[in-house]
């Protein structure tokens, strides 16, 4: 069982918008600004697209976006383009000094 | 660019250690965290722990302490981690990533590690 909890899988259509949530406690989620998310193809490494909960690399798309409330940190990823099919995984830092991370969402694009 | 390369796959037996290497270029070694994060078959992704190459400093998630090491060689801008002990359930994808404002910005091509 995973630290932070993800829904196993989302979709959306082509163009439309999708949100995949991030649920934590107050010792992680709730207590600090340091939720990340990261998008992964199969056999590759993850790539960081979104860190201190809305902030964007640069070169990740403004298609993406972060929020959080309370314990439960979102993505989403609107104007859906098949690339963007993929794992998501949320991460945060924690009251522990570690890093946990979500079970991972895999997206599909209908 | 910043680049991140790690050794080789690596097969080991039950009780054996392991050692993984993560050469860096592109940026100050010194300058940045190197996190170890590990990715079992078909599972999510787990922190192992921190290594800070300008002090040697580490940090392990509690679930390792004990039996990962968390080393660096600023000569050759290269981190290593080495797990002992190892068992069925090690076997994994063993990725390094630089660490920057709490987020893990540039990943490495990831380590095969089969205990069998």
């Amino acid at each position: 069982q995973s630290a932070l909890t993800q829904p196993p899988s989302a979709s959306g259509s082509l163009g439309q918008s999708v949100t995949i949530s991030c649920t934590g406690t107050s010792s992680d989620i709730g207590r600090y600004n340091y939720v990340c998310w990261y998008q992964q193809y199969p056999g590759k490494a993850p790539k960081l697209i979104i860190y201190e909960v809305t902030k964007r690399p640069s070169g990740v798309p403004d298609r993406f976006s972060g929020s959080k409330s309370g314990n439960t940190a979102s993505l989403t990823i609107s104007g859906l383009q098949a690339e963007d099919e993929a794992d998501y995984y949320c991460t945060s830092y924690a009251v522990t000094y570690s890093w946990l991370f979500g079970g991972g969402t895999k997206l599909t694009v209908l | 660019q910043v680049q991140l390369v790690q050794s080789g796959a690596d097969v080991k037996k039950p009780g054996a250690s392991v050692r993984v290497s993560c050469k860096t270029s592109g940026y100050t070694f010194t300058g940045y965290y190197i996190h170890w994060v590990r990715q079992a078959p078909g599972q999510g992704l787990e922190w192992v722990g921190w290594v800070n190459p300008n002090n040697g400093a580490t940090d392990y998630a509690q679930k390792f302490e004990g039996r990962v090491t968390m080393t660096r060689d600023t000569s050759i801008n290269t981190a290593y981690m080495e797990m002992t002990s190892l068992t069925s359930a090690d076997t994994a994808v063993y990725y390094c990533a630089r660490g920057v404002v709490m987020a893990f910005d540039s990943w490495a091509q990831g380590t095969q590690v089969t205990v069998s």
